[in-house]
Formats: structure tokens, C-alpha cells, sequence
């Protein structure tokens, strides 16, 4: 079965913080893909990173980082220096070429940064 | 501009109603998924089509209906047979599933029963 589990329901950090947010997936596929996503207040969910299965640098765009561990099926996302336009609810997310391409997502990390 | 659209924002339904919740891409994008939102819960999938004339059903498709005659638009009917209905619905889109690409969204129809 495909299961993602975003165990931080709620983090709250004081602006310039480094966060990082949990991501902790199950999948039978061999190829699979892993997703993060930002949903701001107004509720349009933007996409930040695709990752393949069989990729597992890590990748940095300015302060968000990804750390991908297949030993311990992870996919952690790090946001350096926080800042008040961070705060927002992520998703984490999988998608698997061996189960019909859905996606599945993850309950969801509300973070709140604090000015 | 090319995304995707929905509408309307808000809507509201009187218990035993249907109502249809718009989808529309420009993207030619394949695949069109439709996604509630609860507080806690995550998104959850209700329908995806990958071609036109085509759909499948998500985990939580009882009483809701789908259409894809078009590849641009894809409608979500949430009927009578829905018990609880209220909550924010997403509609995405994506490129050829098979490629797994991402999904883009649009920004969603917040449904409430009064």
C-alpha cells in the first residue's frame, strides 16, 4: 500500500530558525516519485520538488533543502533562516508508477513562523 | 495566463442538493484529478481521469459523479448521496501520468451546507 505520514501536525519557529519537516513514506513500487508542496492561506497548493526513486542527492534551492535517505524511507524538507512568507501548510506526497500514478498525501505540517 | 481554474470560490448547498464544482485547464494536461480537503486529513483523492471519456474512482468517491468530455474540463458533481459534503475541493492536473510528473492545482472551491 501507498502510505506518506507527515508526523508534525504544527511547528511553530521564531523567524530566521532553521525547520525541518518529517516525511516518512511506504510504497511496493520499485520506481516511485516524492512531492513537496506549499499551501499558502489562500489555498492553492504550489509545487516545490519532484524527486525519483533512484536519485538520492539531496538538492538545494536557496534556503529549502531536501534530504532523500531510501534506508530509511524519508524525504525531509529544510527551510534555512525562516522567514514570515514561509508560513504555510506543506505536503509531502508519492506517486508510483506501479500503482496507477496516483498521489497520495500526507496529513499535512502547518508551519507558523514567528516575526 | 495558462493553470487551471475552478469555480466558484465558495459555494454554498441546501442539504439534498446537487451541485457541480468547475474544473477547467489550459495546460493540455492528460490526466485531471479531483482532491477534499479536511482539517487534519490531509487531500484526499475522489476521482482522476487520464484521458478524455475516461476516470477512475479515488478512496472516497461515494456520492460524488464526474465527467471528462472534454480534455480541458473536468466537473465534479457532489449529490445528495454525499453525507457530509462541506469542505474545500481541489482539482489538479498533470502532464501523462505515466511520467509522474507533478500535479498542478487550482485554488480550490470551498463548499459549505447550510
Amino acid at each position: 500500500a501507498q502510505k506518506v505520514t507527515q508526523a508534525q501536525t504544527e511547528i511553530s519557529v521564531v523567524e530566521k530558525e532553521d525547520v525541518t519537516l518529517d516525511c516518512v513514506y511506504e510504497t511496493r513500487d520499485t520506481t516511485y516519485y516524492l512531492f513537496w508542496y506549499k499551501q499558502p492561506p489562500s489555498g492553492e497548493l504550489v509545487f516545490l520538488i519532484r524527486r525519483n526513486s533512484f536519485d538520492e542527492q539531496n538538492e538545494i534551492s536557496g534556503r529549502y533543502s531536501w534530504n532523500f535517505q531510501k534506508s530509511t524511507s524519508s524525504f525531509n524538507f529544510t527551510i534555512t533562516a525562516s522567514q514570515v512568507v514561509d508560513s504555510a501548510v506543506y505536503f509531502c506526497a508519492l506517486s508510483g508508477f506501479d500503482t496507477g500514478n496516483q498521489f497520495y498525501f500526507g496529513t499535512g505540517t502547518s508551519l507558523t513562523v514567528i516575526p | 495566463d495558462g493553470g487551471i481554474t475552478q469555480s466558484p470560490k465558495y459555494l454554498f448547498r441546501k442539504e439534498g442538493q446537487n451541485v457541480t464544482l468547475s474544473c477547467e485547464q489550459n495546460l493540455n494536461h492528460d490526466a485531471m484529478y479531483w482532491y477534499r480537503q479536511d482539517p487534519g486529513q490531509g487531500l484526499r483523492l475522489i476521482y482522476y481521469s487520464q484521458i478524455v471519456n475516461d476516470f477512475q474512482k479515488g478512496d472516497i468517491a461515494e456520492g460524488y459523479s464526474v465527467s471528462r468530455e472534454k480534455k480541458e474540463s473536468f466537473p465534479l458533481t457532489v449529490t445528495s448521496a454525499q453525507k457530509n459534503p462541506t469542505a474545500f475541493y481541489l482539482c489538479a492536473s498533470s502532464i501523462e501520468p505515466r511520467l509522474n510528473t507533478e500535479a498542478f492545482f487550482g485554488q480550490g472551491t470551498r463548499l459549505t451546507v447550510v
